[in-house]
């Protein structure tokens, strides 16, 4: 069985500084991982998605994450945060068997703060 | 965006009720999910489909059914509401094209609320 750990279930940061939500994962297989963000009283978004291509993975709005197997981590980085950052984080774990399930994680609110 | 519409998008209802949850997608996908979201435990698998008539379970299944008659729709049924069941309840579709295709597309969401 798979499962997803987020450390943090709040970040909170100054705009213009690095971001950083964490997201370690269990797996009996290899896995395919993703990063999915939740705006206000929406549904949820792909940042970007692992499905054992490059172990560096960039998705939109400028955050990219890197897969570890070593430290079974995959997580979520932007260089520079923006206010329109500011939303609620998921990481996801599938093993992309026949019948795909994808199991997610707590979630991590990140703050931009002005 | 993938076409997927959550029906109603609001319910009170009251406890011992039943109720159920519409989920429609005009993607074709072969892959459909019901998940819960609740503050701290992010999105937690309730049921899924993976083709028409077939359904099985997630880790928070007790006291919801489904059913999916038809590749375009997946319902969710609460079949006696109780208090512990008011949520965010999201739809999810995925188009089940290969491994390399993984990727959940998200309904709006339906908030639930049983008094």
């Amino acid at each position: 069985a798979q499962s997803v750990t987020q450390l943090g279930s709040h970040v909170s940061v100054s705009e213009g500084a690095l971001v950083l939500l964490r997201c370690n994962y269990s797996s009996s297989v290899p896995p395919y991982l993703f990063w999915y963000v939740q705006y206000p009283n929406q549904g949820l978004q792909l940042l970007l998605k692992y499905t054992s291509a490059a172990t560096l993975v960039k998705g939109i709005n400028g955050f990219e994450a890197e897969f570890k197997k070593s430290e079974t981590s995959f997580h979520l980085t932007k260089p520079s945060a923006h206010m329109s950052d500011a939303a609620e984080y998921f990481c996801a774990v599938s093993t992309g068997s026949s019948a795909s399930k994808i199991i997610f994680g707590s979630g991590t609110r990140l703050s931009i703060r002005p | 965006d993938a076409g997927i519409t959550q029906s109603p998008r609001h319910k009170v209802t009251e406890t011992g009720t039943p109720v159920t949850l519409r989920c429609h997608q005009t993607e074709n996908h072969r892959y459909m999910y019901w998940y819960r979201q609740d503050p701290g435990h992010g999105l937690r698998l309730i049921h899924y489909s993976y083709g028409v008539k077939d359904t099985d379970k997630g880790e928070v299944s007790d006291g919801y059914s489904v059913s999916r008659s038809k590749t375009e729709d997946f319902l969710l049924t609460l079949e006696s509401a109780t208090s512990s069941q008011t949520s965010v309840y999201f739809c999810a579709t995925e188009s089940g094209t290969g491994f390399k295709n993984t990727e959940a597309f998200f309904g709006q969401g339906t908030r639930l609320t049983v008094v």
